[in-house]
């Protein structure tokens, strides 16, 4: 079984700031790692992926995220944050062994952001 | 082209009572999801649907039923609803067709179901 842990529950930033979002897991085998995005009173949107290869992703609106096996980290960055970036952000994972793609998610990280 | 959609947006129910949630999707996708949401909590898997007529419980099946009506169509039932299942529900779907190797589909997402039981 997996797990995800997101480290930080609410993170207050500036606009015009950089923001890192903290994610760590644990799997008895190798994950799909996934950022996720909600709007308020919106559904999930995915923001960006790792599947394999390059350990630096990048997502839609300027994120990126890098994976990190030997941490198990998958820590997601913004150089510059907009007013429209408030949102919550998930992390989640499936297992690469898993045919149906089912998704562990962590608890969420609020992101708010203040001119 | 609407993608997930879910109905209704918001429920108010007395403990007890027992109400379906209604999904549909417009994509052709094989497999339908349903999670609930709670703060603290992210997503937690309830049941999910690889093919119509199929249904496998997820990490937090207790208290729930479901139908994969059709290919379009994947309903959660309460049938008899308590204050622990106030959350928010949503719904959603992907191609994942459960090959042997797998392969990632994206998950589309609804807008949810608030759901308050008092």
């Amino acid at each position: 079984a997996q797990s995800v842990t997101q480290l930080d529950s609410q993170v207050p930033v500036f606009e015009e700031a950089p923001v890192e979002l903290r994610c760590n897991y644990s799997s008895s085998v190798s994950v799909y790692l996934f950022w996720y995005v909600q709007y308020p009173n919106q559904g999930l949107q995915l923001l960006l992926k790792y599947l394999s290869g390059s350990t630096l992703v990048k997502g839609i609106n300027g994120f990126e995220a890098e994976f990190n096996k030997s941490q198990t980290s998958f820590h997601l960055r913004k150089p510059s944050v907009h007013i429209s970036d408030t949102a919550e952000y998930f992390c989640a994972v499936s297992e690469t062994t898993d045919s149906w793609g089912k998704l562990q998610f962590g608890a969420g990280t609020q992101v708010v952001v203040t001119p | 082209n609407a993608g997930v959609t879910q109905t209704p947006k918001f429920q108010v129910l007395k403990t007890g009572q027992s109400m379906t949630l209604q999904c549909a999707q417009d994509m052709n996708h094989n497999s339908m999801y349903w999670y609930r949401q709670d703060p603290g909590m992210g997503l937690r898997l309830i049941y999910y649907s690889a093919s119509e007529g199929t249904t496998d419980k997820g990490e937090v099946p207790n208290g729930y039923n479901v139908s994969r009506l059709n290919k379009r169509e994947f309903s959660l039932r309460l049938e008899s609803a308590a204050p622990s299942q106030t959350s928010v529900y949503f719904c959603a779907s992907s191609e994942n067709r459960g090959e042997l190797l797998a392969i990632f589909y994206e998950q589309y997402f609804g807008p949810g179901t608030r759901l308050t039981v008092t």
